[in-house]
């Protein structure tokens, strides 16, 4: 079946410091890789995707690209604020049944 | 605003009692979700539903029952057979075709089991 592995937590960074999480998955056939972060107190929303190899998905400075592989959709942030502290989810849906499989989480804190 | 509304925020229950948990969304998304969070161990889906009146089990169903009677609704029943029902809960919601496996969800239930 599907799995999504992400590195353990937690991650702790100063304020501009360079951020990575990584995220490894095991699917059959060509699934669309997700991330998704959690702030404290809240749901989960979609930070970026990616539907098909070599795609890149950015937004708010956060980038990750679709490498198929290395079976892999590593997280990155050139430069954290104290903001990006939250629960940072891979996820993976293999565009069939409409369900997706979730990494962890791995939990990020980012330091003045 | 269209998104996905669970209520209450924080339930307790007394051990042997059944519980409801409820999930509206106004997004017209046909398929929904519930996911139980615990720490360190990510989300695992319950149940879930792609089209009114038609639901199946996730990977954790045991002790749970849903209903969806209504496109917009999805409750979530824990019932007294769950063993371990302290928990965070999350509904989401998706619409089927391109945007397949972008889930909205809702800002959760945290359930503790008194």
């Amino acid at each position: 079946g599907n799995s999504v592995t992400q590195m353990e937590g937690p991650v702790t960074l100063s304020e501009e410091a360079f951020l990575t999480i990584n995220c490894t998955y095991t699917a059959t056939g060509y699934p669309s890789l997700f991330w998704y972060v959690q702030y404290p107190g809240e749901g989960l929303q979609l930070l970026l995707k990616a539907t098909k190899a070599d795609d890149k998905g950015s937004n708010k400075g956060f980038e990750a690209t679709y490498r198929k592989e290395t079976t892999s959709f590593h997280l990155e942030k050139g430069s954290v604020q104290v903001s990006d502290s939250a629960v940072y989810f891979c996820a993976l849906s293999d565009n069939w049944d409409y369900k997706l499989s979730f990494g962890a989480g791995t939990t990020v804190t980012v330091r003045a | 605003d269209g998104g996905i509304t669970q209520s209450p925020k924080y339930l307790f229950r007394k051990e042997g009692q059944n519980v409801t948990l409820s999930c509206e969304q106004n997004l017209n998304h046909d398929a929904m979700y519930w996911y139980r969070q615990d720490p360190g161990q990510g989300l695992r889906l319950i149940y879930y539903s792609q089209i009114v009146n038609d639901f199946q089990k996730g990977d954790i169903a045991e002790g749970y029952s849903v209903s969806r009677e209504k496109k917009e609704s999805f409750p979530l029943t824990v019932t007294s057979a769950q063993k371990n029902p302290t928990a965070f809960y999350l509904c989401a919601s998706t619409g089927t075709g391109i945007n397949t496996g972008e889930l909205f969800f809702g800002e959760g239930s945290r359930l503790t089991v008194l």
